[in-house]
């Protein structure tokens, strides 16, 4: 299986701080990277496909970069309503894999 | 709109069988693949399966194969987890989801249900 290690576990930071998670895949998966967002008590939402492609509705704030090994999701400017836990997913090989998540605190 | 949405909470004992739901509506269900996540008390996510309803090809996760059958029905486009002897450790939220992609490929889940919350406990 490809392991998916997300760095860091916990982030805190201020709102309006340009915030960045990195997950490094255990093995090249070229593009095949997603990122997502879950808030407390709601399912998980798709903010970031395919390494950098942004969501249909999702805020320009979110940007995702990256491709081999090595991706990194940025939040520009953190607001309030980005307190969540993020994932990254990838789908290079079967089994599918998420990695542990960080959780963002303000 | 796409809409995905899960049968209601189950609480059960251990040995236990137990079917969930997740009831897929605005969208041609026979070409997505759909599938489960679960997500245990506090902790992250794991994909355990997924099928594609058109001609039921599925592909499971190799700690939850043989623990659990995935399935759909196209005529009510619902797809279903099932367990046929439910554990302790199988209490989790457990989310139903569409995966989208190129073509018929399952890449990324763009839409998923409200999950449901099953509860094994003797």
């Amino acid at each position: 299986d490809i392991q998916m290690t997300q760095s860091p576990s916990t982030l805190s930071a201020s709102v309006g701080d340009r915030v960045t998670i990195t997950c490094q895949a255990s093995q090249d998966i070229t593009n095949y990277l997603n990122w997502y967002q879950q808030k407390p008590g709601r399912p998980p939402k798709l903010l970031i496909f395919h390494a950098s492609n942004l969501e249909t509705g999702v805020p320009s704030r979110f940007s995702g970069s990256g491709s081999g090994t090595l991706f990194t999701f940025t939040i520009s400017s953190l607001q309030p309503e980005d307190i969540a836990t993020y994932y990254c997913h990838q789908f290079d090989n079967l089994p599918f894999t998420f990695g542990q998540g960080t959780k963002l605190e303000i | 709109e796409v809409h995905l949405v899960q049968s209601g909470a189950e609480v059960k004992k251990p040995g236990e069988s137990l079917k969930i739901s997740c009831k897929a509506s605005g969208y041609n269900f026979n070409t997505y693949w759909i599938g489960w996540v679960r997500q245990m008390p506090g902790k992250g996510l794991e994909w355990m399966d997924i099928i594609y309803p058109g001609d039921s090809d599925t592909r499971y996760n190799p700690p939850f194969q043989g623990q659990v059958t995935i399935s759909a029905d196209k005529s009510i486009t619902t797809a279903y987890l099932h367990w046929s002897s439910l554990q302790a450790s199988d209490s989790a939220m457990y989310y139903c989801a569409r995966c989208s992609g190129s073509g018929n490929s399952c890449y990324y889940f763009d839409h998923w249900g409200q999950g449901t919350l099953v509860t094994v406990s003797s």
